[in-house]
């Protein structure tokens, strides 16, 4: 079983279109919750950490459930610029690892 | 500009011939660490460091070796490369880890 699950996509959605991508978690220890973004053949940048009480930054939203293990993030009026791989990704408490989602590909269209 | 600088970014090379891929990081971070991305599985991790002489295995550390002599660097060490290395390797550092790491631009390897 996978440490962290994603669905893959792709999403394809029109510019304007508000999306949310889910991502499950197994390891009910784990202390810190990511979303990274990664574009094609680039490393991955960190989006946003995710808190208990969910937290927003401008047009994206994050949300964190401990109790189903569950991760999720939002994104209002979907830009072009938009386009890339969300990660999920976790970070056990104690640990120094990170587990990673195999993201989810999004497409926003003209 | 605070960065994680790989070298180099691009490597074709033959099994078996030794090789090192570089990684330098000048925001003074205690944590670095190694992963590499491949299709269908993510990023997985090789090595970490939690400072200068301290190391330890990730995820999947066979055929990979790694030295932290100093903060900044942590070079990624093929003895005996082989085909099932092919991959996109990253180099990452953080401050802390629960406060995200700030990766390389990658590495692609391809070994033939």
């Amino acid at each position: 079983r996978k440490e962290v699950e994603q669905d893959p996509g792709p999403f394809n959605v029109p510019e304007g279109a508000t999306v949310a991508f889910n991502c499950t978690y197994s390891n009910s220890a784990s202390q810190s919750f990511f979303w990274y973004r990664q574009d094609c053949r680039k490393e991955p940048k960190l989006l946003m950490s995710v808190y208990s009480s969910g937290n927003e930054d401008g047009r994206f939203t994050a949300q964190l459930n401990r109790a189903s293990q569950y991760i999720s993030l939002l994104i209002r009026d979907s830009k072009l610029s938009d386009s890339a791989t969300y990660l999920c990704v976790v970070n056990e408490a104690g640990a120094n690892n990170l587990f990673f989602g195999t993201g989810t590909r999004l497409t926003v269209i003209p | 500009e605070a960065q994680v600088t790989q070298n180099p970014r691009y490597l074709i090379t033959v099994t078996g011939k030794k090789l090192t891929v570089t990684c330098s990081q000048n925001m003074n971070h205690e944590y670095m660490s190694w992963y590499r991305q491949d299709p269908g599985l993510g990023l997985r991790q090789i090595y970490y460091s939690m400072n200068v002489e301290v190391t330890d295995k990730g995820d999947v550390p066979e055929g990979y070796k790694v030295s932290r002599k100093e903060k900044r660097n942590f070079p990624l060490i093929l003895e005996s490369p082989s085909p099932n290395q092919t991959s996109l390797y990253f180099c990452a550092s953080s401050l802390m880890g629960a406060y995200g790491y700030t990766f390389g631009s990658g590495t692609r390897l391809t070994v033939v």
